[in-house]
């Protein structure tokens, strides 16, 4: 177990539909990553935030969109969906901000979403 | 970024050591070597890191070669548990706020026979 928590385990829903998906960070962390996995492309990173701010954006699709709430858990919004965007979708948090943290900082994966669009 | 890698896939037996091999011929003096596994179901998780020498922990060891060109993961005694997709990833250790994600390749999937 590694101490991240994210809900719901399983979705299903249909084309052009909106879903939100929930990330809870190990007690401490203050970053927040998430990313995709689907068959084809591997895992992608989506967008970081860090203590409420976001800090990066990896190959997130303008109809997804994330934030980090005062109490660090954090939602990524799916909109519009299409077929395409069914897959597992993993948060991650660590402790540290991505500068500073001399390449040694680990990040713990919670157990992920599946997402299937119909 | 500079890049890895991995073989596809590899093959183990039960109880046996299995070395997984990883290529990062354009690595840079501030790269760390970093592995994470990803078992079947599950998310990613984080199995050792190194630099320059040899690290050992309670999941594995990682040997790096002299010229950082080339690492090699060592799992000393294969269980069915250790079944899953190997992942090995540099990172920079002057990155900036932009930087602070994973970069996965392909990895390699690890089978491991009874």
């Amino acid at each position: 177990d590694s101490g991240v928590t994210q809900t719901p385990k399983h979705l299903i829903t249909a084309t052009g539909q909106r879903v939100t998906l929930r990330c809870s960070p190990r007690s401490g962390d203050l970053s927040v990553y998430w990313y995709q996995q689907s068959l084809d492309q591997g895992l992608q990173f989506l967008i970081h935030y860090y203590n409420g701010e976001e800090r990066a954006k990896g190959n997130i699709l303008e109809r997804f969109s994330a934030q980090q709430f005062p109490d660090l858990h954090s939602e990524l919004n799916l909109s519009s969906l299409e077929l395409g965007d069914s897959a597992l979708y993993f948060c991650a948090s660590s402790v540290t901000l991505a500068s500073g943290a001399g390449g040694t900082d680990t990040q713990y994966f919670g157990p992920g979403t599946r997402l299937t669009v119909l | 970024d500079a890049k890895t890698t991995q073989p596809n896939s590899m093959e183990s037996n039960e109880e046996e050591p299995v070395h997984l091999p990883c290529n990062h011929s354009t690595i840079s003096g501030t790269d760390y070597i970093h592995w994470y596994r990803q078992l079947p179901s599950q998310g990613p998780e984080y199995v050792i890191h190194g630099l320059t020498s040899n690290v050992n922990n309670r999941m594995a060891s990682l040997a790096i070669a002299e010229d950082r060109k080339s690492s090699t993961l060592i799992l000393h005694r294969a269980t069915l548990r250790d079944a899953a997709v190997y992942y090995c990833i540099l990172r920079d250790r002057n990155y900036g706020g932009s930087q602070g994600n994973l970069i996965f390749g392909k990895g390699t999937k690890l089978s491991v026979k009874p």
